[in-house]
């Protein structure tokens, strides 16, 4: 079946413009989790969903990151005056929800600002 | 907190040898821990998770991995490398029972003919 899909696969903008970068996870996943991976790192937490709430969103680096799921099934992360410090793989994942539920990834998006 | 520490950012084996990719755990409580694989351009894959049940956790493409609690280790062995194995290697661990995953830094494994 088919799997995470996130939208656009790259991204280039300019150093203060507004993106938006979208996730839609697997048919019926109840879980919604964002994460950041920049060069040679491991994927750093960002925020998570549980149907159309946000139970999580400690992993924010500041107010210029926000992320929505209004629906419970696509989500969306808005960066607002982005940086150059924000380039790096913008990674989805969804998953059944419950503790031991393994999170199915998708390709990511790989943010450049210049 | 829950926390992860890959001990080798890169691992370098020769076909048809094992593999070990090491990892040590932080953890306040019983742990769930997991290893997934990256290959350039795809998508991370799960390759085995460790739930409290057996200590010894066998995944796919013929990785296991031993939870061993007196170590607070959760090693990757494999018994012969191939080289469609050369990729990025994550160990991670849950924060709490919400999924939330912590990922360590990564062991690159390379594979050489």
């Amino acid at each position: 079946g088919a799997g995470v899909s996130q939208t656009p696969s790259n991204k280039v903008t300019e150093k203060g413009k507004y993106v938006e970068l979208r996730c839609d996870p697997i048919s019926g996943h109840t879980a919604l989790y964002w994460y950041r991976q920049s060069l040679g790192q491991g994927p750093e937490f960002l925020i998570y969903f549980q149907g159309t709430g946000a139970a999580d969103d400690s992993g924010l680096p500041n107010d210029r990151f926000f992320a929505v799921r209004p629906e419970g099934s696509v989500s969306t992360l808005k960066i607002q005056r982005t940086e150059r410090g924000d380039s790096a793989v913008y990674l989805c994942a969804s998953s059944e929800g419950t503790a031991y539920s393994p999170l199915h990834f998708g390709n990511g998006t790989r943010l450049t600002v210049t | 907190a829950q926390s992860v520490t890959q001990l080798d950012s890169h691992v370098s084996v020769s076909e048809g040898t094992p593999v070990l990719l090491r990892c040590n755990y932080s953890s306040s409580y019983s742990p769930s821990l997991f290893w997934y694989v990256q290959h350039p351009n795809k998508g991370l894959q799960l390759l085995l998770k460790y739930t409290s049940a057996a200590t010894l956790v066998k995944g796919i493409n013929g990785f296991e991995a031993e939870f061993k609690k007196s170590e607070t280790s959760f090693h990757l062995t494999k018994p012969s490398a191939h080289m469609s194995d050369a990729a990025e290697y994550f160990c991670v661990v849950t924060s709490g029972n919400t999924g939330k995953l912590i990922f360590g830094q990564g062991t690159t494994l390379q594979v050489k003919p």
